[in-house]
C-alpha cells in the first residue's frame, strides 16, 4: 500500500486566481493520477503524471488550465488556473505502486471558488 | 470507450438482510474491475478487485463477462457497511480508472 497526503485539505478562492495542490506519497511510485469529483458527481480522471515525462491529459482537460508537475517519484502538484465557480470540486491524487495493480487515493482537496 | 453504470444512487436495507450493489460496464478490451468504498469522513479505499477473487468484510463480487456485470454482494449487511460504494473499470496500459456514479448504501438497525 501507500500513504498519500495532500495539501491544502480545503480552500476557498476568488475567481480568476490559481491554486496549486500538492500530493506527497511515502514511497517511490511510477504512476500518479489526478482526479476531479464535482458536486454530486463521480470521479473523473484529469491526467496521468509520470516522472520524467509530460503529463497525459484526458479528453476535456488541457495543460493550460491544469498544469501538472512531477519533479520526482514521491511528489506531484496540480494547479487549477484562472479559476471559475465551475472549478469547485474535490481534487484527488492517487498512485499505483509497482506491482500493486490498483490505485491508492489521497484524502482529497476540497476547493470552493467564489 | 469505457463506461461504468451503477443504476442505484441510493440503497437502503436493514441489518442482517442481503445486499447487492449493481455494476455494469462497457469496454472493448480485457476489463479489470474494482469496488472502492468511502466511509463517512474517510478517504476512498479499495474494497476488492475481480482478479483477486477474494472476500473482504464479507463482500464478494463476480465478474460476468457475458452480462458485463460486476455486482457487489453481501449475505448479511451490517450497520458499519453504510458508505458510498464505487465500481471502477481499469485495464488500459496506463492505469486509467473509470468510475461509476456511486451507490450510497444505508444499513438500518
Amino acid at each position: 500500500s501507500a500513504v498519500i497526503s495532500q495539501k491544502p485539505s480545503r480552500d476557498i478562492c476568488q475567481r480568476g486566481t490559481s491554486l496549486t495542490i500538492q500530493c506527497q506519497v511515502d514511497s517511490q511510485v511510477t504512476m500518479m493520477f489526478w482526479y476531479r469529483q464535482q458536486p454530486g458527481q463521480s470521479l473523473t480522471l484529469i491526467a496521468t503524471a509520470n516522472q520524467g515525462s509530460e503529463a497525459t491529459y484526458e479528453s476535456g482537460f488541457v495543460i493550460d488550465k491544469f498544469p501538472i508537475s512531477r519533479p520526482n517519484l514521491t511528489f506531484s502538484t496540480l494547479t487549477v488556473s484562472n479559476m471559475s465557480p465551475e472549478d469547485s470540486s474535490i481534487y484527488l491524487c492517487s498512485v499505483e505502486p509497482w506491482g500493486a495493480e490498483t490505485q491508492y487515493f489521497g484524502p482529497g482537496t476540497r476547493l470552493l471558488v467564489l | 470507450a469505457q463506461r461504468v453504470t451503477q443504476p442505484e444512487k441510493l440503497l437502503s436495507v436493514f441489518k442482517g438482510a442481503p445486499v447487492e450493489l449493481k455494476c455494469n460496464y462497457s469496454y472493448s478490451g480485457s476489463p479489470e474491475l474494482f469496488w472502492y468504498v468511502q466511509y463517512s469522513r474517510q478517504r476512498l479505499q479499495l474494497l476488492l478487485r475481480h482478479i483477486s477473487r477474494e472476500s473482504i468484510k464479507g463482500f464478494t463480487a463476480d465478474l460476468n463477462k457475458g452480462e458485463t456485470s460486476f455486482h457487489l454482494k453481501k449475505p448479511f449487511a451490517q450497520e458499519e457497511d453504510s458508505a458510498m460504494y464505487y465500481c471502477a473499470l481499469g485495464g488500459t496500459s496506463y492505469g486509467k480508472l473509470t468510475f461509476g456514479q456511486g451507490t450510497i448504501l444505508t444499513v438500518h438497525p
